[in-house]
């Protein structure tokens, strides 16, 4: 039940724009976002829930379309502090997240 | 401070040997995850616990054992130890109250490696 991203990686130039997508073949009850630096633990950016509401960083924007079982997670004017690899989480029920297998975005200069 | 600390940082063990990872944590959550993290293929959930009571099996739960010896405490085993279970370990926790809502928090990790 593992959701599928896209891209698998992307490299910007820092001011740049970049979406991450996450579906999945199943309902979704709810979808995390987290980004994880090179040998740090994954730290939360986002989640969205079915309905339409939202908790997360005011600086990050995403989506969530119930009909397409889709999110997307919308990265706008990059910052070098952008780069890492970025995973959607997805809850079936309510409880545990089922993680996809990330995207590695690289800003550059 | 960390509020979700785990031990040992890295932990380098033979085929066949018994080994424990252990999980703390002072955030005051009910709910505790225990993930592990190969290159490529994402975070994939071993085990998870809503309370000291209740225990369930996640994704790729075979070769591992939990216990959560207290709220704050969920424990980690590897049995036998096998080579293909080397691999990056993290534990989570996240907070019953209004559950839909929250994030988890994840520990700084485990490095294992099996020889």
């Amino acid at each position: 039940q593992q959701p599928v991203q896209s891209p698998q990686a992307v490299i910007l130039r820092e001011g740049e724009d970049a979406v991450i997508n996450c579906s999945s073949s199943k309902a979704l009850y709810s979808v995390h976002w987290y980004r994880q630096k090179h040998g740090e633990a994954p730290v939360f950016l986002m989640i969205l829930l079915k309905g339409g509401e939202q908790k997360g960083h005011d600086k990050i924007s995403a989506s969530f379309n119930e009909k397409k079982q889709q999110s997307s997670l919308y990265l706008t004017a990059s910052q070098l502090s952008y780069s890492g690899t970025y995973f959607c989480g997805a809850s079936f029920s309510g409880y545990a997240l089922n993680f996809g297998k990330g995207t590695s975005l690289l800003v550059t200069p | 401070d960390a509020d979700v600390t785990q031990t040992p940082r890295n932990r380098i063990t033979k085929t066949g040997k018994r080994i424990m990872l252990e999980c703390s944590q002072t955030k005051g959550h009910d709910r505790m995850y225990w993930y592990r993290q190969d290159p490529g293929l994402g975070l994939q959930l071993i085990y998870y616990s809503f309370d000291v009571k209740d225990i369930n099996k996640g994704e790729i739960s075979d070769g591992y054992s939990v216990s959560r010896q207290a709220q704050a405490k969920f424990s980690l085993s590897l049995e036998s130890a096998i080579p293909n279970q080397t691999a990056l370990y993290f534990c989570a926790t996240s907070d019953s109250v209004g559950a839909s809502y929250n994030e988890q928090f994840f520990g700084p990790g485990t490095r294992l490696t099996v020889l």
